[in-house]
Formats: C-alpha cells, sequence, structure tokens
C-alpha cells in the first residue's frame, strides 16, 4: 500500500525562524517518486520538488531544503529564515512504478509565519 | 510559463443538479487528471485519462462522475447529479508522460464546487 503520513498538522513560526515540516512514506515499490507541493491561500498546487528513491542526496534551493532518508522512510523538508509568504498548507506525495498514475499525498501541514 | 486552466473558480448548484467542469492541459501534455480536495482535507486521486480513454480511476469515480475530451484542447468533468458530499475543491492537473511519478503534475489553481 501506499502511504503519506504528515504528522504535522499545524505550525506556527515567527518570521526569521528556521522550521521543518515532516513527511514520512510507506511502499512497497523499490522505485518511487516523492514530492513537495505548496498551497497558498489563493488555493492553488504549486509544485517544489520531486526526488527519485535512487537519489538520497539532500537538495538545497535558496531558503528551502529537503532531507530525504530511505532508511526511515522519510522526505523532510525544512524552511530557512521563514517569511510570511510562506504561509501555506504544505504536501508531501508520493508516487510509485506500480501505482500507475496516482499521486498518494499526506494530510498537508498548515504553515503560519507570524510577522 | 505554460499553465493548466480551470473554469469555473467557483460554482454553486442545487443537489441533484449536473455539473460541468472544464480544464485546459497544457497543450503537450498527454496525461489528464482529476483530483478532489474536501475542504481541510488531503488531495485525493479521482481518475487519471490518456488516449482518450480512462486509464485508471478511484473508487471515489463512481458513476455519477464520467471524463471527457470532447475537443483537441478541453478536458472535462461530469458530475451527472450531485450531492452534498461531493462539495469539494476538484483540480484537474496534467503531465507529459504519466509513466509513474517520473514526471511532475501540474495542477490548475482549481474549481470550488459548493452543492446546496
Amino acid at each position: 500500500a501506499q502511504k503519506v503520513t504528515q504528522a504535522q498538522t499545524e505550525i506556527s513560526v515567527v518570521e526569521k525562524e528556521d522550521v521543518t515540516l515532516d513527511c514520512v512514506y510507506e511502499t512497497r515499490d523499490t522505485t518511487y517518486y516523492l514530492f513537495w507541493y505548496k498551497q497558498p491561500p489563493s488555493g492553488e498546487l504549486v509544485f517544489l520538488i520531486r526526488r527519485n528513491s535512487f537519489d538520497e542526496q539532500n537538495e538545497i534551493s535558496g531558503r528551502y531544503s529537503w532531507n530525504f532518508q530511505k532508511s526511515t522512510s522519510s522526505f523532510n523538508f525544512t524552511i530557512t529564515a521563514s517569511q510570511v509568504v510562506d504561509s501555506a498548507v504544505y504536501f508531501c506525495a508520493l508516487s510509485g512504478m506500480n501505482t500507475g498514475n496516482q499521486f498518494y499525498f499526506g494530510t498537508g501541514t498548515s504553515l503560519t509565519v507570524i510577522p | 510559463e505554460p499553465e493548466v486552466t480551470q473554469t469555473p473558480s467557483h460554482q454553486v448548484t442545487q443537489m441533484g443538479q449536473e455539473v460541468i467542469l472544464r480544464c485546459v492541459p497544457i497543450s503537450n501534455h498527454l496525461y489528464f487528471y482529476w483530483y478532489r480536495q474536501i475542504l481541510g482535507q488531503k488531495v485525493e486521486f479521482l481518475v487519471s485519462f490518456y488516449n482518450n480513454e480512462i486509464s485508471e480511476k478511484s473508487e471515489i469515480f463512481d458513476d455519477q462522475f464520467s471524463v471527457e475530451r470532447p475537443d483537441g484542447s478541453n478536458f472535462t468533468l461530469k458530475i451527472r447529479s450531485t450531492k452534498l458530499e461531493d462539495s469539494a475543491m476538484y483540480f484537474c492537473a496534467s503531465n507529459r508522460q504519466g509513466a509513474a511519478g517520473a514526471n511532475v503534475l501540474t495542477f490548475g489553481a482549481g474549481s470550488r464546487l459548493t452543492v446546496l
């Protein structure tokens, strides 16, 4: 079964603080892909990053960084020096080679950055 | 940057009425999807569509739902007889190859459906 768990439902931080959003996944596929999407208050889903199961290198993009650890089935997302514009719901998602075209989303983490 | 466009952005309808949600996927994409997000909940897969037919559907996608690509650009989701529990944000998405996860899904801005 494919499953994504985002245990943090809501997080509030003060601007400029760092924040880490957790994502734990389950899959039987040996080849799979992990994603993070951002959903700002306007409602659209914005792609942030994709990582495949063979690439455990961590990635940094500006203030964003991702830590993928297969050993713990986790794909955590850190925002450094958070800004008010980072306030949104963040979804982690999984797609496996044997699950066709479906993306499996977590329940999302609502991040509020307080000025 | 190419985008997926959806109309209407918000529709209010009475229970039992038919609703059609429209989507224009990115022009060189071949795989099309509908996802649903009930308010405050996670995004759920409804259906995928390729080569003018449904390739996969979830258990949510029952006989009340249908999809169609009536011309070369539009991709529609029809709900025949809406129920209160159909109230949700409906997202259209597309990607180029569809091979499980290899390609990023590009989502539209969503169509919010409210059933009264």
